[in-house]
C-alpha cells in the first residue's frame, strides 16, 4: 500500500519570499511522483513529475521539487512566489510498472500568498 | 485543443436519488479515471477504465456507485439512492502515458 503526507495544511507566505511545500510518501514499490495545483472551482493542473533520472524535477510557473528517495521526500520549492500562486497544492504518486497507475493523493496544502 | 470536460458542473440532489455525472476525455486517450474529493480532502481513487474495459474499481465506496464507458470514450458515473456522504467533487482524468489530465469536476450536494 502507498501512501502520501503533506504535514502543512496551510503555509503562509509574503510576496516575493521563497516557499517550500513538503511531501512524505510511504510505498513498497518504486514510484513516480507528481505535484498538482487546483485553483478554486478548477480541476487539477500538473505542475511537475518524477519518473526517474534526476532527481531535481523542474516544473511550470517557477516552481521545481527534489526527489530523495533515502528521506522518501519529494518536497516543492520555488524561490519567489507571487499572489497568483495562491492555491491548494497536492502532492501524489501511483506506482512504477502498476497496472492502473492510479494516483494516491495528500490531503493537500493551501499556499497564501499575502502582499 | 480541447481537454476532459464534465458535465453538469453542479448537481444538487435530494437523498434516494439516481444521478449520472459524465467524463468527456481527450480524444485518443485510453485510460480514464474517476476520483472522489470530499471537502477539504485529497482526490480519492473510484475506478479506472482502458479503452471500454474497466480494470479496476477497488476505490468505488459501495454497489450504490456504478461506472461505465461503453465505446472507450465517453464516462458515466451513476449514483443511486444518493446520500449525505455522497456530496463531494467527482473528479474525473484521462491519460495515454503517466500525465493524467484532470477535468473541472462536478460538485454533487445531496441534500
Amino acid at each position: 500500500a502507498q501512501s502520501v503526507t503533506q504535514l502543512d495544511s496551510q503555509v503562509p507566505v509574503f510576496e516575493e519570499a521563497p516557499v517550500e511545500l513538503r511531501c512524505n510518501y510511504s510505498s513498497s514499490v518504486s514510484v513516480y511522483l507528481f505535484w498538482y495545483v487546483q485553483y478554486p472551482n478548477q480541476g487539477l493542473q500538473l505542475l511537475l513529475k518524477y519518473l526517474s533520472g534526476s532527481t531535481l524535477v523542474k516544473g511550470i510557473n517557477g516552481f521545481e521539487a527534489e526527489f530523495n528517495k533515502s528521506q522518501t521526500s519529494f518536497h516543492l520549492r520555488k524561490p519567489s512566489v507571487h499572489i497568483s500562486d495562491t492555491a491548494e497544492y497536492f502532492c501524489a504518486v501511483s506506482s512504477y510498472g502498476g497496472a492502473t497507475n492510479k494516483l494516491i493523493f495528500g490531503t493537500g496544502t493551501l499556499l497564501a500568498v499575502q502582499p | 485543443g480541447a481537454g476532459v470536460s464534465q458535465s453538469p458542473r453542479y448537481k444538487v440532489a435530494k437523498r434516494g436519488q439516481d444521478v449520472a455525472l459524465r467524463c468527456d476525455p481527450i480524444s485518443g486517450h485510453v485510460s480514464l479515471f474517476w476520483y472522489q474529493q470530499a471537502l477539504g480532502q485529497g482526490p480519492e481513487f473510484l475506478t479506472y477504465f482502458q479503452n471500454e474495459a474497466q480494470l479496476d474499481k477497488s476505490g468505488l465506496p459501495s454497489d450504490r456507485f456504478f461506472a461505465e464507458r461503453p465505446e472507450g470514450s465517453v464516462s458515466t458515473l451513476k449514483i443511486q439512492r444518493t446520500q449525505q456522504e455522497d456530496s463531494a467533487v467527482y473528479l474525473c482524468a484521462s491519460s495515454v502515458s503517466s500525465e493524467q489530465f484532470f477535468g473541472p469536476g462536478t460538485r454533487l450536494t445531496v441534500l
